[in-house]
C-alpha cells in the first residue's frame, strides 16, 4: 500500500513566521501534489512537482513556495504566514505514467495549519 | 475554474440510491472520483477516461459524458459506510493537474 505521511497533524504558529510543511511519500512516485482545504471550497492545488527539482504552479500559489530536493519529499513553505492561510494541508502523490489522466493520486492525513 | 458537483449535499436512508454530478466548463479528459470520511484522507476510488465508458465495482459506477463534459456517480443500496464527503476531479485541456470540484456531502442514516 501507498503511504505518503505528512509530518505534522496540528501546527500552530504566529503571523509572518516562515511555515514549513513536510510530506514523505514511500512508491517512487514521480507526481507530489500539495492541496488546501477549506469548508465550501473543495481541494484547491497550490502546487505540484512532477520531479526532483521541477516544480509547477497550481490554482493558488500566491504566498507559497515548494521544494523537492529527493524524490521522496515534497516541501511546502509559507514564506511569511498570514491569517487567511490558516486551513487544511493535504499533500498526494501519484505515478506519472500516462499523465495524470489516468493515475489515481495517494493522499496523506492532512496538516491543520493555524495562524495567529 | 473548478467543476460544479450537484447536489451539495444529500441524507438517504439505508439501501437508497444516490446520484452526484460533476459538470466541467472546459473539454475533460478524464474524470476521477474520491471519497473523503471526516478526519480522514480523500481515498481514490475511480477514473474514468475520454470515451463515455462506465465503471464501477460493487454498487458504486460512475458514468463520463465527454460531449457535455459532465460525469455522474451512482451509489446504489448505500450503506452506513458510504457516508462521507465525494469530490470529482476533472482533467482539462491534457494537463498534469486535477482540479477538484467543491465536494457533496453523502450521510446514509439507519
Amino acid at each position: 500500500d501507498v503511504k505518503v505521511t505528512q509530518s505534522s497533524r496540528y501546527l500552530v504558529k504566529r503571523t509572518g513566521e516562515k511555515v514549513f510543511l513536510e510530506c514523505v511519500q514511500d512508491m517512487d512516485h514521480e507526481n507530489m501534489f500539495w492541496y488546501r482545504q477549506d469548508p465550501g471550497l473543495g481541494l484547491r492545488l497550490i502546487y505540484f512537482s512532477y520531479d526532483v527539482k521541477m516544480k509547477e504552479k497550481g490554482d493558488i500559489p500566491e504566498g507559497y513556495s515548494v521544494s523537492r530536493e529527493k524524490k521522496e519529499r515534497f516541501s511546502l513553505i509559507l514564506e511569511s504566514a498570514s491569517t487567511n492561510q490558516t486551513s487544511m494541508y493535504l499533500c498526494a502523490s501519484s505515478l506519472i505514467t500516462g499523465g495524470a489522466s489516468n493515475q489515481p493520486q495517494h493522499f496523506g492525513d492532512g496538516t491543520r495549519l493555524s495562524i495567529l | 475554474q473548478q467543476p460544479v458537483q450537484s447536489p451539495q449535499a444529500v441524507i438517504l436512508r439505508e439501501g437508497e440510491d444516490a446520484v452526484i454530478n460533476c459538470s466541467s466548463s472546459k473539454a475533460l479528459y478524464s474524470v476521477h472520483w474520491y471519497r473523503q470520511k471526516h478526519g480522514e484522507a480523500p481515498v481514490f476510488l475511480m477514473i474514468l477516461l475520454k470515451g463515455g465508458e462506465q465503471k464501477g465495482h460493487e454498487k458504486i459506477s460512475a458514468s463520463f459524458n465527454e460531449k457535455k463534459q459532465q460525469s455522474s456517480l451512482y451509489l446504489t443500496a448505500s450503506q452506513l459506510s458510504y457516508s462521507g464527503t465525494y469530490f470529482c476531479g476533472a482533467v482539462t485541456g491534457g494537463g498534469n493537474k486535477l482540479t477538484f470540484g467543491t465536494g457533496t456531502q453523502l450521510k446514509v442514516e439507519l
